[in-house]
């Protein structure tokens, strides 16, 4: 089926540090999310972005995030600066858009786990 | 505000035992319910999914139920396998917003 990839899996870096992960969606796909999962809880989500705009926010979506999609290219969440309360596994996932994008299956990358020191 | 519940943190059960998860939700909006599933290492890939119009889905064994009266989407399975353990997620989608509502997560163990 539909992949989505995320890059890196996995990411080491100092508090502080500016950080990018990159997913690269299923290719049709027009809608594109980013989830937190803190180990062992819930999937909490982040941002949601579409024709070049974030549609939707949580709380948790900090100043210090932002999202972007130069070009059709990976779809980034840039974090900067880092704090220890960002580590967690990030997942990316990318839908078609229906009606609202709240009504079409989701398809999620295997996450890139982040661990800030 | 919309809202999922998943009270189940954590179920352990026999191979060959019946599933049962519950799940309760609210929305002013015509919701679409998504079972999701997340293996170990892995994220989250649709198991099912129900909107008004069929009331009820299949899939590999699993089935769930809208209710409206209710206003539950309960996940069963008839008889589990040691395969079937993972997080499954309620998800409320389709509401008056571009994001979807995950539930708490129920952590299913199979025990061979």
């Amino acid at each position: 089926g539909p992949k989505v990839l995320q890059i890196p899996s996995h990411q080491i870096i100092d508090m502080g540090q500016m950080v990018t992960l990159n997913c690269d969606p299923v290719s049709n796909h027009l809608y594109f999310y980013w989830y937190k999962q803190i180990l062992g809880q819930q999937m909490e989500f982040l941002v949601n972005f579409y024709n070049g705009k974030v549609m939707e926010k949580s709380k948790l979506f900090k100043d210090q995030f932002s999202v972007e999609r130069p070009d059709g290219s990976y779809f980034t969440l840039k974090i900067q600066p880092t704090a220890l309360e960002d580590s967690a596994v990030y997942f990316c996932a990318s839908s078609l858009a229906l009606r609202l994008g709240g009504e079409a299956e989701q398809f999620f990358g295997p996450g890139t786990r982040l661990t800030v020191l | 505000g919309d809202s999922v519940t998943q009270m189940q943190g954590q179920v352990t059960l026999s191979e060959d035992d019946f599933l049962f998860i519950n799940c309760t939700y609210s929305t002013t909006w015509y919701p679409t319910l998504f079972w999701y599933v997340q293996y170990p290492g892995e994220g989250p890939q649709l198991l099912l999914k129900v909107t008004t119009a069929n009331n009820k889905g299949i899939s590999r064994g699993f089935e769930a139920t809208y209710d409206k009266r209710t206003t539950s989407f309960h996940l069963q399975k008839a008889s589990v396998q040691e395969s079937d353990s993972a997080v499954y997620y309620c998800v409320l989608g389709g509401t008056n917003a571009y994001k979807v509502i995950f539930g708490k997560g129920t952590h299913l163990h199979v025990l061979p």
